[in-house]
C-alpha cells in the first residue's frame, strides 16, 4: 500500500526555535499534501493545503507565516514552525493524496514540543 | 460549515463482540466518507473510503455503511480482537476540494 513518511517523529527545542518537518510519499506521486494539527482527544484540524510548485492554501485562523509549507516535489513537502512557542507544542500529522477517490495516505505524525 | 459528530466517544468491549461505531455530518452534500484508525501516538491509517452514490463498503471484518440523506454513517466490526483497540476516525470530503473534515473519534478497547 501507499506510504507516507514523516520525520521527525519528535522534537523538543526551545522557545524561539525554527522547526522544519518533512512528509514524503514514498511510492507515488501526491499531487496534494495537507497539514494538519491534533491537540489531546480532538479531532485533526487542518492547516493548510500544499500542492507542488504553487502556494499553500491555508485555513482560517493559521498564521502562514508561523507556519511555513513548501511543496518542492510530487514527493516532499515541508512545514516549517518559525519562531516556535510552547503554545505550538502539539502533534502535527501530514497526509498525501494523488486523486480524490482514493484514501489519503497519512504519516506517523511529529511531536512537538516547545520549553 | 459541515461538522462531523462521532458516538460514543469511548467504547470498551469484551473479546468476540460485535460493536457498531456511528457517525453522523450535518452537510448531506458529500463526495465522499472514510474511516480512520489511529493508534496512540501515530498517524491515520485508511480502513475504507464509500463513495457518495454507494452505500457500503467490506474489508475484512470491517462494513461501513453509508445513508447520505441523513447523514449518517455507520462501522460496524465483527468478532472484535485486541487488537482493534485504536481511536476510529470518521471524516468526510465535500465536492470541489480534497479536504477532509474529521469527527473526534471514537476510542475502542477491546478486553481480552
Amino acid at each position: 500500500g501507499a506510504v507516507v513518511s514523516q520525520h521527525p517523529s519528535r522534537v523538543i527545542c526551545k522557545s524561539g526555535t525554527s522547526v522544519k518537518i518533512e512528509c514524503r510519499s514514498l511510492d507515488f506521486q501526491a499531487t496534494t499534501m495537507f497539514w494538519y494539527r491534533q491537540f489531546p482527544k480532538q479531532s485533526l484540524m487542518l492547516m493548510a493545503t500544499s500542492n507542488e510548485g504553487s502556494k499553500a492554501t491555508y485555513e482560517q485562523g493559521v498564521e502562514k507565516d508561523k507556519f511555513l509549507i513548501n511543496h518542492a516535489s510530487l514527493t516532499l513537502s515541508t512545514l516549517t514552525v518559525t519562531s516556535a512557542h510552547p503554545e505550538d507544542s502539539s502533534f502535527y500529522i501530514c497526509s498525501a493524496s494523488y486523486h480524490r477517490d482514493q484514501p489519503q495516505h497519512f504519516g506517523d505524525g511529529t511531536r512537538l514540543s516547545i520549553l | 460549515k459541515q461538522e462531523v459528530t462521532q458516538i460514543p466517544a469511548a467504547l470498551s468491549v469484551p473479546e468476540g463482540e460485535n460493536l457498531v461505531l456511528n457517525c453522523s455530518f450535518t452537510d448531506s452534500a458529500i463526495y465522499n466518507l472514510q474511516w480512520f484508525r489511529q493508534d496512540p501516538g501515530k498517524g491515520l491509517t485508511s480502513l475504507l473510503l464509500i463513495q457518495s452514490s454507494q452505500r457500503e463498503q467490506t474489508s475484512g471484518r470491517l462494513n461501513a455503511s453509508l445513508d447520505k440523506s441523513s447523514g449518517r454513517s455507520t462501522l460496524y466490526i465483527a468478532a472484535s480482537q485486541p487488537g482493534d483497540s485504536a481511536t476510529y476516525l470518521c471524516a468526510v470530503n465535500q465536492g470541489g476540494s480534497e479536504k477532509l473534515v474529521f469527527g473526534k473519534g471514537t476510542k475502542l478497547t477491546v478486553n481480552p
